[in-house]
């Protein structure tokens, strides 16, 4: 979306491996949510930052307000982390904007 | 995870007619959020409330959506005359509204022939 940028687009991993997904916002952003939508569309909400890091399990996700970017680390990769990422952000006047996603496999 | 229930998850309609779907939020959101997701996964907002009031919309909702969220009623969301272009995964989410953690429903899936 124009508010957000996120990347990479697509990514493909082998299990085991770990990468980092990134957002970048072009306005002043309150917080920012992260989110895996499955091949059926349904939206799991994986974290809610309105600054810092948080770590749940093999994902951790990373917020600086100032710098205005958000990533998601994912570690050790398994199959069924695949599915597409989209992180959101909300600004002052309490709208949330998505990024266009991120596709990712990973492969046995 | 989410106790969001979208109705129906599929809609089939022609040009022209309404379509018209439902969304419970989870107990005790007073924020619902409708999003419309594109075949490029593009997220577009359309509408938010409050308990029953309208908090945002854009200018497609209010000329040609009806939306609402009645108390102790599903939320509802119907397009007047349906459009090719209308053909999209339509989201609902309700969040517990401190923070705007937004949990999302299955989602209702429209096509318009």
């Amino acid at each position: 979306g124009d508010q957000v940028e996120q990347s990479p687009s697509a990514l493909s991993l082998h299990e085991g491996t770990s990468s980092a997904l990134r957002c970048n916002f072009t306005t002043t952003t309150r917080s920012v949510q992260w989110f895996r939508q499955n091949s059926r569309g349904s939206l799991i909400n994986l974290f809610y930052l309105a600054s810092g890091t948080k770590e749940n399990g093999r994902l951790k996700s990373a917020f600086d307000s100032k710098e205005l970017y958000s990533t998601l680390h994912i570690r050790d990769a398994q199959l069924e982390d695949s599915g597409t990422y989209f992180c959101a952000a909300e600004n002052n006047n309490n709208r949330i904007f998505f990024g266009d996603g991120t596709q990712l496999v990973v492969k046995p | 995870n989410s106790k969001v229930i979208q109705t129906p998850r599929y809609l089939v309609k022609g040009q022209g007619q309404k379509a018209k779907m439902r969304c419970i939020p989870e107990k005790g959101h007073p924020v619902v959020f409708w999003y419309q997701q594109n075949k490029n996964n593009e997220f577009k907002f359309l509408i938010n409330f409050q308990n029953q009031e309208v908090l945002q919309q854009i200018d497609m909702t209010e000329k040609r959506f009806s939306a609402e969220c009645p108390s102790n009623s599903p939320c509802s969301l119907e397009i007047q005359s349906s459009e090719a272009g209308d053909s999209a995964l339509y989201l609902c989410a309700s969040s517990p509204g401190q923070e705007n953690t937004l949990y999302f429903g299955a989602g209702t899936r429209l096509s318009v022939l």
